[in-house]
């Protein structure tokens, strides 16, 4: 079975621009959730997706949004980048239904923002 | 406002050896528990869970432990190998998300 995929891996941009990444669960599973990583701060939760609709939000500002359609798959958006969004985005999928089923992870994605 | 805690952003080991990793928690309403591993480059994965119902729980080499009185688990690796050399992040779940610890990087010598 494939893993959780996510693209593109690396990405730079610059200061103001927006960007969107894409992250294709492994098949069967219906909630996706997205982290953002960066140095000391460890995995912080941004939002989870089941069955497109929303069930969570973390604690980041609104410039950060995302979606997931029918088939599973989830884009998040980050708009107005900011130097601070420079992180590695981590996507991870799992069957659903409550927080207690195991995480798979992708890749990530590595933002840059110049 | 971290809600998950690990307060040993590193942990070096011989060979052979046992690795204790710790992570406290805050939120009494967290009821299920994972600890992950992460190399460089590669997403985190899963190694182990606890439901807050229990209180160890063994697989193979690694063993985690809950103490829901004091809001702590611990990883215990027996015996350390030089692959296990990684970052191991502490996970809480509940409401439909996961909290994570800063993580541990772990070094095994040999």
């Amino acid at each position: 079975k494939a893993g959780v995929t996510q693209t593109p891996r690396y990405l730079i941009k610059t200061r103001g621009q927006q960007v969107t990444l894409s992250c294709s669960p492994i098949s069967g599973h219906r909630s996706v959730s997205w982290y953002q990583q960066t140095p000391g701060q460890g995995l912080q939760f941004l939002f989870e997706y089941f069955s497109e609709t929303q069930r969570n939000k973390g604690n980041f500002p609104g410039r950060f949004s995302g979606r997931q359609f029918s088939n599973s798959r989830s884009e998040m958006n980050v708009s107005t980048l900011e130097l601070g969004d420079s992180a590695l985005y981590l996507c991870a999928s799992s069957v659903g239904g409550n927080s207690y089923n195991e995480q798979f992870f992708g890749p990530g994605t590595r933002l840059t923002v110049l | 406002d971290q809600q998950v805690k690990q307060n040993s952003p590193s942990l070096s080991v011989q060979e052979g050896r046992i690795s204790i990793l710790n992570c406290d928690y805050t939120n009494s309403m967290f009821d299920y528990f994972l600890w992950y591993k992460k190399y460089p480059a590669e997403g985190p994965t899963f190694l182990i869970s606890i439901s807050s119902i229990k209180d160890k729980n063994e697989d193979g080499r690694f063993t985690v432990f809950l103490n829901k009185s004091a809001k702590h688990l611990s990883l215990h690796i027996v015996p350390s190998q030089p692959g296990d050399s990684a970052v191991y992040f502490c996970a809480a779940g509940g409401d439909y998300k996961l909290s994570f610890g800063a993580g541990t990087t772990v070094t095994v010598r040999a």
